[in-house]
């Protein structure tokens, strides 16, 4: 069974903070790994994508760690605002089964002033 | 660019009634486009893929007779959620990607409610 698992499912950190979530896969034909952000009532927003054959992508503030033996990835909102403030879902997807996105259960976190 | 709309954004329905939901992408034709619902404070949850000019593939556990989808063009994508129940009541999102290109671009959501 296709799955990914995400941690924490919340997390509170000040602002100027690191903010780190988790995630793990079971399928190693998984060929990309994108994050999504989410606001309250709205569609998720694509934040930052990462294959497996690189180690870490960096986007302004975003950074995503990957590591392939483990099977787990990670993101890293470095100088957290409270406009950060949001659920954020990790995802999993493979060519050969048409790009599907399999998301993680999400993390919701919290930016205090 | 990649923008995806969804219409309604919010719909209220009697139960029994059927609801249509388009789902267009702006700025791209978008030969896959993929509907998902989600349940509050719960994660995303693939129902079915839709390809232009074929029919959708349905998720396990998904019923296609109550929840069918249209993908008559490149930028339109229909869900119509059949004799709706108050169990139905969720917010539906869309998704849109070009061909070729694994990077899904999700349209706003549409909040249906079901009485």
């Amino acid at each position: 069974q296709q799955q990914v698992k995400q941690s924490p499912q919340s997390l509170i950190v000040q602002k100027g903070g690191i903010s780190i979530i988790n995630c793990a896969y079971e399928n190693t034909a998984f060929d990309y790994f994108p994050w999504y952000q989410q606001f309250p009532g709205k569609g998720p927003a694509l934040l930052i994508a990462i294959r497996p054959d690189v180690s870490e992508k960096k986007e302004g503030r975003f950074t995503i760690s990957f590591n392939k033996s483990a099977k787990q990835f990670s993101l890293h909102i470095m100088d957290s605002q409270p406009g950060d403030s949001a659920t954020y879902f990790c995802a999993a997807s493979m060519e050969a089964a048409g790009n599907k996105l399999t998301f993680g259960g999400g993390t919701r976190v919290l930016v205090k002033p | 660019g990649a923008v995806v709309s969804q219409h309604p954004s919010r719909v209220i329905c009697k139960s029994g009634t059927s609801v249509k939901i388009e789902c267009r992408s702006l700025d791209f034709q978008a030969t896959t486009m993929f509907w998902y619902r989600q349940f509050p404070k719960q994660s995303l949850m693939l129902m079915a893929t839709s390809n232009e000019g074929s029919k959708a593939t349905y998720e396990q556990g998904v019923e296609k007779d109550k929840f069918l989808i249209n993908h008559a063009s490149l930028t339109l994508s229909t869900l119509t959620v059949t004799s709706a129940h108050p169990e139905d009541s969720s917010f539906y999102i869309c998704s849109a990607r070009l061909w070729g290109v694994e990077t899904q671009y999700f349209g706003p959501g549409t909040r249906l409610l079901v009485l």
